[in-house]
């Protein structure tokens, strides 16, 4: 079966690269995920990658997915006070539904 | 255009009542999925419906069921609640292969 694994916290400087790590566990084709969710609201999807790519960015995001150790990573350059919220990673399985499995959540804090 | 919508913001209900959650897509979605989010905990999956069809059901209790509309809006009714229903309901519609997005949820909670 899916499961989606996150530490828990994590903490920088305003100015500093953030980087939020994920492992997951299955093998097949799958499209991964990293969600954004600050307080008192939903998820908001930051971007996601195809199992078949080993990296994407978009502005100051860059994923990085190593398929033979199923780790997925979400880089965030120049962290800045509003980056502060609940990032989830999350799998989903190609040829069936697309229903994404979550992780916990990093709570990203962001301090001056 | 606007995002996904959902129904009420928040709602306070009593242990043993019923209560329906209400969610509109995203123009020109057709799925629409449902989750629930515990504190601390990442969001899990309750069902999604498909043209009007359930095409996938977590491991939620008979309790909790939902439709979908000809209109692709959607409805989730949890009957006999308990204490551990209190969570944000989430709303998430997509199209396709693309990734869901997803509504500001509904918070519940049970006194």
């Amino acid at each position: 079966g899916e499961d989606v694994e996150q530490s828990l916290f994590l903490s920088v400087r305003e100015g500093d690269s953030s980087v939020i790590n994920c492992t997951y566990t299955d093998s097949s084709s799958t499209y991964l995920y990293w969600y954004k969710q600050e307080p008192g609201a939903g998820l908001q999807l930051l971007t996601y990658i195809f199992s078949n790519m080993d990296m994407k960015q978009d502005q100051r995001l860059t994923v990085l997915l190593n398929k033979k150790d199923k780790h997925l990573s979400l880089r965030i350059a120049d962290t800045q006070t509003g980056d502060s919220a609940i990032y989830f990673c999350a799998e989903s399985i190609t040829g069936g539904s697309y229903i994404p499995t979550f992780g916990r959540g990093t709570s990203l804090i962001v301090h001056p | 255009d606007a995002g996904v919508t959902q129904s009420p913001t928040h709602l306070i209900k009593t242990r043993g009542q019923q209560v329906t959650l209400r969610c509109s897509p995203i123009s020109g979605h057709k799925s629409v999925s449902w989750y629930q989010q515990v504190l601390g905990q990442g969001p899990q999956f309750i069902f999604q419906y498909y043209e009007k069809e359930e095409r996938g059901r977590g491991n939620f209790p008979d309790r909790f069921s939902a439709r979908q509309f000809p209109n692709y809006s959607s409805e989730l009714n949890v009957n006999a609640l308990l204490l551990g229903d209190s969570a944000l309901y989430l709303c998430a519609s997509s199209v396709g292969n693309q990734p869901q997005h997803f509504g500001d949820g509904t918070r519940l909670s049970i006194l």
